[in-house]
């Protein structure tokens, strides 16, 4: 799997977007990039993942560039509960692989 | 169930004792995942299940660690002869695929947090 490198934390005001980046320059054609965050001591959850598109759902939207070396993840209107570590993952994903994750972004956001 | 289970949620065990993990995954999840969070950020995959066959153990140490996924039973992992180093939680995920090309996430369980005196 496609190594990452994220910034080890980041600052973002309650109510305004929450932009983590994330740097996967070795990803190769068929690798997807998932985004899954670990709230407190609890287990990670997943968030939203892409190919080469950028998606959308209820939680976030991830930018992927079209050269798909980097990726930012979105949390249009960030609450206090978005205080997590988040990590960006990319993987061969058949559902059956293992996720390998690397030490993420410690988002904290801030009333 | 629609969350994946893990008992129990502490255990703490003296240094050369054993400690037996369970997870119950989602009902009809094809995989199960066991991953070791040792320090605050880093996730240590040890070894994934397909129903009850082993599916990849490359993480798993050789010694002392064994897991089982066996058919109506929740899946377990089982330390023996524990060590200082084994002080961690264990989080078990499972996911639903059937191996095709597609994308699916990997649920969490709570985690075990075990810790070793």
């Amino acid at each position: 799997d496609a190594k990452t490198t994220q910034p080890p934390s980041m600052d973002c005001a309650e109510g305004r977007a929450a932009n983590l980046p994330c740097n996967h320059s070795t990803i190769s054609g068929n690798e997807y990039v998932y985004w899954y965050r670990q709230i407190h001591s609890q287990g990670p959850q997943y968030i939203i993942h892409g190919l080469k598109n950028n998606e959308t759902n209820e939680m976030a939207s991830l930018i992927i560039t079209e050269d798909r070396k980097s990726s930012t993840l979105i949390l249009p209107h960030a609450t206090l509960r978005d205080t997590a570590v988040y990590y960006c993952i990319v993987t061969f994903n058949f559902g059956n692989e293992k996720l390998t994750f690397g030490t993420g972004t410690r988002l904290t956001i801030i009333p | 169930g629609e969350e994946v289970a893990q008992t129990p949620k502490h255990l703490v065990r003296g240094e050369g004792q054993k400690a037996k993990l369970y997870c119950a995954p989602i009902k009809g999840h094809s995989y199960v995942f066991w991953y070791q969070q040792v320090l605050k950020n880093e996730f240590k995959f040890l070894i994934s299940f397909q129903n009850e066959n082993v599916f990849d153990e490359t993480g798993m140490p050789k010694e002392r660690f064994s897991a089982k996924c066996l058919p109506n039973s929740p899946c377990s992992l089982e330390i023996q002869a524990t060590k200082l180093e084994d002080s961690a939680v264990y989080f078990c995920a499972s996911s639903p695929t059937s191996g095709t090309p597609s994308s699916y996430e990997q649920y969490f369980g709570p985690g075990t947090r075990l810790t070793v005196t």
